[in-house]
């Protein structure tokens, strides 16, 4: 089955950009039909959905991180990447990847990676 | 408002049934999906769609909806099924995602 493995640094330096990589295992995201997607948590806190993308390179992200945020796909290695620009101690988070599937009046994630916590750190 | 909102807490005795309720203005349009969270782990689905199961979760996991408020029932509770529970649906304007504000479920 579909498998999801993030990876990138723990910590960043405040101002950097936060960059993470996940790959994708067990299915290709070339076949098309699903939304690559970052999600976030806080510690102790719920869930944040940061954006997606879709095989062929469409992306949509959160309003609220828009300015900062871009996510690209390499479907020669089967990944998909986020970076998070001017990072601040208030993006210390786990940040999660996952597979979407999206309808006209439906959506869901399954399966998500195991989540990388980033600490955001001088 | 593309907010969908929960009950910070509720608790339920073992083998009892309890609902967890999430509302917001986007579920007169979008189903929600339901996810579970137990310490340290990733979320898992656990409902999509009108009222679908994944493979390997248990049938005493069950969804509905009606006007801006869709509801996860847990018929039995059992020990296991302690965890942080999120609804998930989209904004008013399709695109967006929103999750809950999560539910803590404790079983007596």
């Amino acid at each position: 089955q579909v498998q999801l493995q993030e990876s990138g640094p723990g910590l960043v330096k405040p101002s950097q950009t936060l960059s993470l990589t996940c790959t994708v295992s067990g299915g290709s995201i070339s076949s098309g039909g699903y939304y690559w997607s970052w999600i976030r948590q806080h510690p102790g806190k719920g869930l944040e959905w940061i954006g997606y993308i879709y095989y062929s390179g469409s992306t949509y992200y959160n309003p609220s991180l828009k300015s900062r945020v871009t996510i690209s796909v390499d479907t020669s290695k089967n990944q998909f990447s986020l970076k998070l620009s001017s990072v601040t101690a208030a993006d210390t988070a786990v940040y999660y990847c996952a597979r979407e599937v999206r309808s006209i009046l439906y959506n869901w994630f399954d399966p998500w990676g195991q989540g990388t916590l980033v600490t955001v750190s001088s | 408002s593309s907010e969908l909102t929960q009950d910070p807490a509720v608790s339920v005795a073992l083998g009892q049934t309890v609902r967890i309720t999430c509302q917001g203005d986007s579920l007169r349009s979008y189903y929600a999906s339901w996810y579970q969270q137990k310490p340290g782990q990733a979320p898992v689905l656990v409902i999509y769609g009108k009222n679908n199961r994944p493979s390997g979760i248990p049938d005493r996991f069950s969804g509905s909806s009606s006007g801006n408020t869709a509801s996860l029932t847990i018929t039995g509770a059992q020990a296991e099924d302690e965890a942080d529970y999120y609804c998930n649906s989209r904004d008013s304007s399709g695109n967006r995602g929103v999750f809950g504000t999560g539910t803590k479920v404790t079983v007596l």
